[in-house]
């Protein structure tokens, strides 16, 4: 079965660090990778998704994630934190394709200090 | 594009009163998905639908839980009789075919006092 674990509920970056969000699978298959941001009393937006080829994927709002095979990872990571990014960030993986059910992680909450 | 629409986007009721959340999907979106949101579980999927057709309900927590898409722009979820543990934020979620991710709806917040 497919599982995500993500490392850490809470994340408190300064604006303009650095953001690092760590996701890891498991899966039986290739998967289907996926970052979806909630802000507040919204529902989720898809970040970016990686499905085959290149493993550098590009997002929206300058986030990117590499898809690490080796390492069962798939971290999203932006270089500049804006405190428009202070949101619940979700790592989610599916089991053949985009769609078949999503299995979330349990979600970051990214906290940006002014 | 309107998206995905829920309705309502709250709902406080009382336990054992009959709950009924509504989802419409996006035009030509062929699946669509109901998860529950808690601080507890995280986001749990209750239910899928492909072209209308239930595949896959083993989320769903219980009887009191059913799921119908009569047709290709309207599901709802109801809970009947409802308890204070179904308090959560139900999403509605769909998806076209070979596009990969889904587009979530705002969401219904559920109080169950």
């Amino acid at each position: 079965a497919q599982s995500v674990t993500q490392l850490g509920s809470h994340v408190s970056v300064s604006e303009g660090a650095l953001v690092l969000l760590r996701c890891n699978y498991s899966s039986s298959v290739p998967p289907y990778l996926f970052w979806y941001v909630q802000y507040p009393n919204q529902g989720l937006q898809l970040l970016l998704k990686y499905t085959t080829g290149a493993t550098l994927v590009k997002g929206i709002n300058g986030f990117e994630a590499e898809f690490k095979k080796s390492e069962t990872s798939f971290h999203l990571t932006k270089p500049s934190a804006h405190m428009s990014d202070a949101a619940e960030y979700f790592c989610a993986v599916s089991r053949l394709s985009g769609n078949t059910p999503l299995v979330f992680g349990k979600g970051t909450r990214l906290s940006v200090i002014a | 594009d309107a998206g995905v629409i829920q309705s309502p986007r709250h709902e406080v009721t009382e336990m054992g009163q009959e709950v009924t959340l509504r989802c419409k999907p996006i035009s030509g979106h062929d699946y669509l998905f109901w998860y529950r949101q808690t601080m507890m579980r995280g986001l749990e999927l209750l239910i899928y639908f492909n072209n209308n057709v239930p595949i896959d309900d083993s989320g769903m927590p219980e009887d009191r839980f059913s799921a119908k898409m009569p047709n290709a722009s309207f599901s709802t979820l109801k809970i009947q009789p409802s308890e204070p543990r179904d308090s959560a934020v139900y999403f509605c979620a769909s998806s076209p075919q070979g596009a990969g991710g889904y587009t979530f709806g705002s969401g219904t917040r559920l109080t169950v006092v």
